[in-house]
Protein backbone atom coordinates (compact mmCIF):
# COMPACT_ATOMS: atom_id res chain seq x y z
CA UNK A 1 0.00 0.00 0.00
CA UNK A 2 1.55 3.68 -0.77
CA UNK A 3 2.06 5.84 1.77
CA UNK A 4 0.98 8.83 0.08
CA UNK A 5 -0.81 11.55 1.91
CA UNK A 6 -3.04 15.17 0.31
CA UNK A 7 -4.46 17.50 2.98
CA UNK A 8 -6.95 18.87 3.12
CA UNK A 9 -9.18 16.13 1.58
CA UNK A 10 -12.16 19.03 0.56
CA UNK A 11 -11.79 22.86 0.60
CA UNK A 12 -14.00 25.05 -0.14
CA UNK A 13 -12.86 28.74 -0.57
CA UNK A 14 -13.32 31.97 -1.51
CA UNK A 15 -12.21 33.87 -4.70
CA UNK A 16 -8.72 35.86 -3.75
CA UNK A 17 -7.48 33.69 -1.15
CA UNK A 18 -4.01 32.09 -1.02
CA UNK A 19 -4.16 28.87 -1.13
CA UNK A 20 -1.52 25.32 -0.27
CA UNK A 21 -2.39 21.82 -1.10
CA UNK A 22 -0.18 19.49 0.92
CA UNK A 23 1.25 16.23 -0.71
CA UNK A 24 3.73 13.97 1.51
CA UNK A 25 5.18 10.51 0.74
CA UNK A 26 7.16 8.36 3.23
CA UNK A 27 8.09 6.10 0.54
CA UNK A 28 11.47 8.24 -0.08
CA UNK A 29 10.35 8.70 -3.52
CA UNK A 30 12.42 11.33 -5.95
CA UNK A 31 10.28 11.90 -8.35
CA UNK A 32 5.95 13.65 -7.43
CA UNK A 33 3.59 14.89 -10.20
CA UNK A 34 0.84 16.81 -9.72
CA UNK A 35 -2.03 16.43 -11.52
CA UNK A 36 -5.55 18.45 -12.06
CA UNK A 37 -8.26 15.75 -12.90
CA UNK A 38 -10.99 17.76 -14.60
CA UNK A 39 -15.26 16.63 -14.38
CA UNK A 40 -14.83 14.41 -17.59
CA UNK A 41 -12.02 12.20 -15.26
CA UNK A 42 -9.44 13.11 -17.27
CA UNK A 43 -6.06 13.64 -15.70
CA UNK A 44 -3.43 16.63 -16.71
CA UNK A 45 -0.19 17.09 -15.49
CA UNK A 46 0.58 20.69 -14.09
CA UNK A 47 3.38 20.25 -12.24
CA UNK A 48 5.97 17.88 -11.21
CA UNK A 49 9.98 17.04 -9.47
CA UNK A 50 12.70 14.88 -10.01
CA UNK A 51 14.54 15.95 -6.57
CA UNK A 52 14.82 18.57 -4.17
CA UNK A 53 14.84 22.07 -5.59
CA UNK A 54 13.97 20.96 -8.73
CA UNK A 55 10.54 21.78 -10.20
CA UNK A 56 8.99 21.76 -13.70
CA UNK A 57 5.60 22.81 -15.53
CA UNK A 58 3.62 19.69 -16.86
CA UNK A 59 1.63 19.71 -19.71
CA UNK A 60 -1.29 21.62 -18.87
CA UNK A 61 -0.76 25.51 -17.89
CA UNK A 62 -1.64 26.09 -14.25
CA UNK A 63 -1.26 29.34 -12.31
CA UNK A 64 -0.30 27.20 -9.43
CA UNK A 65 2.78 26.90 -8.34
CA UNK A 66 5.17 24.18 -6.77
CA UNK A 67 8.23 24.01 -4.52
CA UNK A 68 10.48 21.11 -3.40
CA UNK A 69 12.49 21.73 -0.33
CA UNK A 70 12.38 18.30 1.14
CA UNK A 71 12.14 15.26 -0.37
CA UNK A 72 9.35 13.77 1.50
CA UNK A 73 6.97 17.32 0.85
CA UNK A 74 5.79 19.05 -2.27
CA UNK A 75 2.87 21.22 -1.91
CA UNK A 76 1.16 23.01 -4.45
CA UNK A 77 0.15 26.86 -3.78
CA UNK A 78 -2.55 28.98 -5.49
CA UNK A 79 -1.62 33.14 -4.60
CA UNK A 80 -4.99 34.14 -5.34
CA UNK A 81 -7.67 31.22 -5.94
CA UNK A 82 -10.74 31.99 -8.93
CA UNK A 83 -13.52 29.21 -9.48
CA UNK A 84 -12.08 28.34 -12.99
CA UNK A 85 -9.38 26.27 -10.39
CA UNK A 86 -12.20 24.15 -9.24
CA UNK A 87 -11.76 20.86 -9.37
CA UNK A 88 -9.94 17.83 -7.89
CA UNK A 89 -5.80 17.46 -7.50
CA UNK A 90 -4.15 14.67 -7.02
CA UNK A 91 -0.83 14.43 -5.86
CA UNK A 92 1.36 11.16 -6.70
CA UNK A 93 5.24 9.65 -7.12
CA UNK A 94 7.23 7.02 -7.84
CA UNK A 95 10.55 5.52 -6.73
CA UNK A 96 12.15 5.93 -10.70
CA UNK A 97 13.25 2.63 -11.33
CA UNK A 98 11.34 -0.35 -13.04
CA UNK A 99 8.28 0.69 -14.61
CA UNK A 100 7.96 3.75 -13.04
CA UNK A 101 4.67 3.02 -11.71
CA UNK A 102 3.15 6.16 -9.76
CA UNK A 103 1.15 5.75 -6.86
CA UNK A 104 -1.38 8.72 -5.39
CA UNK A 105 -2.59 9.94 -2.49
CA UNK A 106 -6.71 10.33 -1.97
CA UNK A 107 -6.89 14.06 -3.92
CA UNK A 108 -7.96 17.40 -2.47
CA UNK A 109 -11.32 18.19 -3.56
CA UNK A 110 -10.83 21.87 -4.25
CA UNK A 111 -14.25 24.62 -4.85
CA UNK A 112 -13.93 28.53 -5.11
CA UNK A 113 -16.79 30.08 -4.59
CA UNK B 1 4.64 11.47 -28.46
CA UNK B 2 3.37 8.40 -26.64
CA UNK B 3 -0.56 8.37 -26.34
CA UNK B 4 -3.35 6.05 -25.46
CA UNK B 5 -6.36 5.48 -26.37
CA UNK B 6 -9.03 3.83 -24.53
CA UNK B 7 -12.84 2.81 -24.90
CA UNK B 8 -14.94 5.37 -24.12
CA UNK B 9 -17.74 5.32 -21.62
CA UNK B 10 -19.68 5.20 -19.45
CA UNK B 11 -20.13 1.50 -19.29
CA UNK B 12 -23.45 0.16 -17.49
CA UNK B 13 -23.10 -3.79 -16.87
CA UNK B 14 -25.48 -6.03 -14.44
CA UNK B 15 -23.80 -7.82 -11.90
CA UNK B 16 -21.56 -10.98 -13.11
CA UNK B 17 -21.74 -9.70 -16.67
CA UNK B 18 -18.46 -9.70 -18.62
CA UNK B 19 -16.45 -6.49 -18.88
CA UNK B 20 -13.74 -5.72 -21.57
CA UNK B 21 -12.56 -2.67 -21.84
CA UNK B 22 -10.38 -1.81 -24.47
CA UNK B 23 -6.81 0.27 -24.82
CA UNK B 24 -4.39 0.52 -27.43
CA UNK B 25 -1.30 2.74 -27.81
CA UNK B 26 1.49 4.59 -29.30
CA UNK B 27 4.99 4.69 -28.18
CA UNK B 28 8.45 4.19 -29.52
CA UNK B 29 10.21 1.80 -27.55
CA UNK B 30 9.37 -1.22 -25.41
CA UNK B 31 6.72 0.77 -23.04
CA UNK B 32 5.32 -0.62 -19.62
CA UNK B 33 1.65 -1.03 -19.55
CA UNK B 34 -0.85 -0.26 -16.66
CA UNK B 35 -4.54 -0.25 -15.54
CA UNK B 36 -5.30 1.95 -12.75
CA UNK B 37 -8.70 2.17 -10.94
CA UNK B 38 -10.57 4.93 -9.48
CA UNK B 39 -13.03 4.63 -6.83
CA UNK B 40 -15.60 7.38 -6.27
CA UNK B 41 -13.81 10.17 -4.47
CA UNK B 42 -10.69 8.67 -4.04
CA UNK B 43 -7.35 8.19 -5.95
CA UNK B 44 -5.83 6.05 -8.42
CA UNK B 45 -4.88 2.27 -7.76
CA UNK B 46 -2.54 0.44 -9.69
CA UNK B 47 -4.64 -2.28 -10.73
CA UNK B 48 -2.00 -4.65 -12.85
CA UNK B 49 1.02 -3.63 -14.84
CA UNK B 50 2.74 -5.71 -17.42
CA UNK B 51 6.36 -4.72 -18.80
CA UNK B 52 7.24 -6.45 -22.27
CA UNK B 53 5.28 -8.06 -24.69
CA UNK B 54 3.13 -11.19 -24.07
CA UNK B 55 3.20 -10.33 -20.18
CA UNK B 56 -0.07 -11.28 -18.82
CA UNK B 57 -1.22 -8.51 -15.96
CA UNK B 58 -3.81 -9.93 -13.31
CA UNK B 59 -5.40 -8.44 -9.87
CA UNK B 60 -9.04 -8.98 -8.23
CA UNK B 61 -9.75 -11.14 -11.04
CA UNK B 62 -9.03 -8.26 -13.12
CA UNK B 63 -6.39 -9.48 -16.74
CA UNK B 64 -4.94 -7.56 -18.98
CA UNK B 65 -2.22 -8.99 -21.82
CA UNK B 66 0.16 -6.92 -23.24
CA UNK B 67 0.20 -7.50 -27.24
CA UNK B 68 2.92 -5.81 -28.98
CA UNK B 69 1.79 -7.16 -32.45
CA UNK B 70 -1.63 -5.11 -32.29
CA UNK B 71 0.00 -2.24 -29.72
CA UNK B 72 -3.31 -3.45 -26.97
CA UNK B 73 -3.69 -3.41 -23.86
CA UNK B 74 -7.41 -4.83 -23.24
CA UNK B 75 -8.79 -4.89 -19.58
CA UNK B 76 -11.09 -8.33 -18.47
CA UNK B 77 -13.13 -9.65 -15.95
CA UNK B 78 -15.17 -12.59 -16.15
CA UNK B 79 -17.56 -11.52 -13.26
CA UNK B 80 -17.98 -7.84 -12.35
CA UNK B 81 -19.34 -6.94 -9.06
CA UNK B 82 -20.94 -3.65 -7.64
CA UNK B 83 -17.87 -3.27 -5.67
CA UNK B 84 -16.36 -2.70 -9.59
CA UNK B 85 -18.45 0.40 -10.45
CA UNK B 86 -15.33 2.87 -10.82
CA UNK B 87 -13.39 5.15 -13.42
CA UNK B 88 -10.63 2.71 -15.23
CA UNK B 89 -7.49 4.15 -16.54
CA UNK B 90 -5.22 2.86 -19.14
CA UNK B 91 -1.63 3.80 -18.85
CA UNK B 92 2.02 3.52 -20.28
CA UNK B 93 5.51 4.64 -19.41
CA UNK B 94 8.02 5.14 -21.89
CA UNK B 95 10.82 5.05 -19.62
CA UNK B 96 12.41 7.96 -21.25
CA UNK B 97 11.37 10.61 -18.74
CA UNK B 98 9.55 9.66 -15.67
CA UNK B 99 6.11 10.25 -17.20
CA UNK B 100 2.91 8.27 -17.59
CA UNK B 101 0.32 9.08 -20.72
CA UNK B 102 -2.85 8.25 -19.21
CA UNK B 103 -6.08 7.35 -21.55
CA UNK B 104 -9.56 9.25 -20.95
CA UNK B 105 -10.46 7.17 -18.63
CA UNK B 106 -13.80 4.49 -18.95
CA UNK B 107 -16.32 5.16 -16.20
CA UNK B 108 -17.89 1.96 -15.31
CA UNK B 109 -21.30 1.44 -13.50
CA UNK B 110 -22.36 -2.44 -12.49
CA UNK B 111 -25.90 -2.77 -11.36
CA UNK B 112 -27.28 -5.70 -9.05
Amino acid sequence: EADIYQTPRYLVIGTGKKITLECSQTMGHDKMYWYQQDPGMELHLIHYSYGVNSTEKGDLSSESTVSRIRTEHFPLTLESARPSHTSQYLCASTVGTGAYEQYFGPGTRLTVT
Amino acid sequence: GDSVTQMEGPVTLSEEAFLTINCTYTATGYPSLFWYVQYPGEGLQLLLKATKADDKGSNKGFEATYRKETTSFHLEKGSVQVSDSAVYFCALSGGNDYKLSFGAGTTVTVRA
